[in-house]
């Protein structure tokens, strides 16, 4: 079984800034992470994910994220936050890649950037 | 979401009618998944499809929901009765290949009110 957890609800900070939004996961197998985004009155956007290999990985929108085994997290982090970054962020996780798994989501991170 | 198309995008009922939301999937895919997220729950998985066969509908609140999958590219969930509790958007999710991985991707989702 697979679980996430995202600490803080509403995070904010300021234009210029460094973004962190936090993730941990609970897993019985090697998971596979993932990073959605969420802007109002629209669906979920593939920012990232983790699936194997470099654990450093790259997303669209300068959005990055790490996975560390050690600590079951999988942080997403931006350098510089821009005001076109506040949107909902969701972490998930599945147990495989296979296609045909579900992902179990976090309870979501509402980011808000402050001019 | 280019993969995935909801209908209808808003839907606005009386508690007592039935509601039948849509989901359409542009090119063949192995899997289906209806989602619901509010405010207060969050994103929750209702059921999930893969072959057109139902896998997994733990998720479904009570009787009065149902979902099928008539055809490999188009799936319906409805409600009947409607309850004011079952206000929420509704998504439509897919598994479509992404640089050699499997990402779930997201209709625009079905915003329904029962009032």
């Amino acid at each position: 079984a697979q679980s996430v957890t995202q600490l803080g609800s509403h995070v904010s900070v300021s234009e210029g800034a460094l973004v962190l939004l936090r993730c941990n996961y609970s897993s019985s197998v090697p998971p596979y992470l993932f990073w959605y985004v969420q802007y109002p009155n629209q669906g979920l956007q593939l920012l990232l994910k983790y699936t194997t290999g470099a654990t450093l990985v790259k997303g669209i929108n300068g959005f990055e994220a790490e996975f560390k085994k050690s600590e079951t997290s999988f942080h997403l982090t931006k350098p510089s936050a821009h005001m076109s970054d506040a949107a909902e962020y969701f972490c998930a996780v599945s147990g495989n890649n296979f296609g045909n798994e579900k992902l179990t989501f976090g309870t979501g991170t509402r980011l808000t950037i402050i001019p | 979401d280019a993969g995935v198309i909801q209908s209808p995008r808003h839907e606005v009922t009386e508690m007592g009618q039935e509601v039948t939301l849509r989901c359409k999937l542009i090119s063949g895919h192995n899997s289906l998944f209806w989602y619901r997220q509010t405010m207060m729950r969050g994103l929750e998985l209702l059921i999930y499809f893969n072959n057109n066969v139902p896998i997994d509908d733990s998720g479904m609140p009570e009787d009065r929901f149902s979902a099928k999958m008539p055809n490999a590219s188009f799936s319906t969930l409805k409600i009947q009765p409607s309850e004011p509790r079952d206000s929420a958007v509704y998504f439509c999710a897919t598994n479509l290949r992404i640089s050699g991985a499997n990402v779930l991707t997201f209709g625009a989702g079905s915003r329904l009110t029962v009032l």
